[in-house]
């Protein structure tokens, strides 16, 4: 059994300030975590993912996430926010053949 | 970009009627997803494939089925469709393993009046 837990629906920054989108997760396996994006009236593109290798992951974009085992945790931070950052994020986690999606957290970027 | 396309990509039908969306792929993967979008759902899989006739069902399949006759096309059926079926809906494909990233196609927004 797994799920995905993501802590904040919205979340709002400034332009130019720190971003992190927070994610907790419990699975019976060794699990693959990944980070999608998702643009208004777009499909998932993926951000970056986590499959047993470092545990601090970089992806596109300047987003970078860090496994915590211990806290069985995967946040997605980004040291500076900009505009296009806008969207749509969702942490999902992968075991045992199968896939489960967080709800997802909005981000917001203000000028 | 993946090679995936989704037809059509808007739908407005009636309560009772069949509706078939396609999903097409140019990559030549096994592996193809069926997910719907929601609010306050993130994405949640309705069938999948892992090859040629070789479907599955997933956490949501209740209303609708699939087919796959060729590697490139899976279809999705929903063959009297119910207002709970209005939706964003998502086809997936992956290269490997069933855990390998997913590219995800462009969507197909359904509403049922």
């Amino acid at each position: 059994a797994q799920s995905v837990t993501q802590l904040d629906s919205h979340v709002s920054v400034s332009e130019g300030t720190p971003v992190l989108l927070r994610c907790n997760y419990s699975s019976s396996y060794s699990p693959s975590l990944f980070w999608y994006v998702q643009h208004p009236n777009k499909g998932l593109q993926l951000l970056l993912k986590y499959t047993s290798a470092a545990t601090l992951v970089k992806g596109i974009n300047g987003f970078e996430a860090e496994f915590k085992k211990s806290e069985t945790s995967f946040h997605l931070t980004k040291p500076s926010a900009h505009m296009s950052d806008a969207a749509e994020y969702f942490c999902v986690v992968t075991g045992g053949g199968k896939s489960t999606f967080g709800d997802g957290t909005t981000l917001t970027v203000k000028p | 970009d993946a090679g995936i396309t989704q037809s059509p990509r808007h739908k407005v039908t009636e309560t009772g009627t069949p509706v078939t969306l396609r999903c097409h792929q140019t990559e030549n993967h096994r592996y193809m997803y069926w997910y719907r979008q929601d609010p306050g759902h993130g994405l949640r899989l309705i069938h999948y494939s892992y090859g040629v006739k070789d479907t599955d069902k997933g956490e949501v399949s209740d209303g609708y089925s699939v087919s796959r006759s060729k590697t490139e096309d899976f279809l999705l059926t929903l063959e009297s469709a119910t207002s709970s079926q209005t939706s964003v809906y998502f086809c997936a494909i992956t290269s490997g393993t069933k855990t390998d990233t997913q590219y995800f196609g462009p969507g197909t927004r359904l509403t049922v009046l």
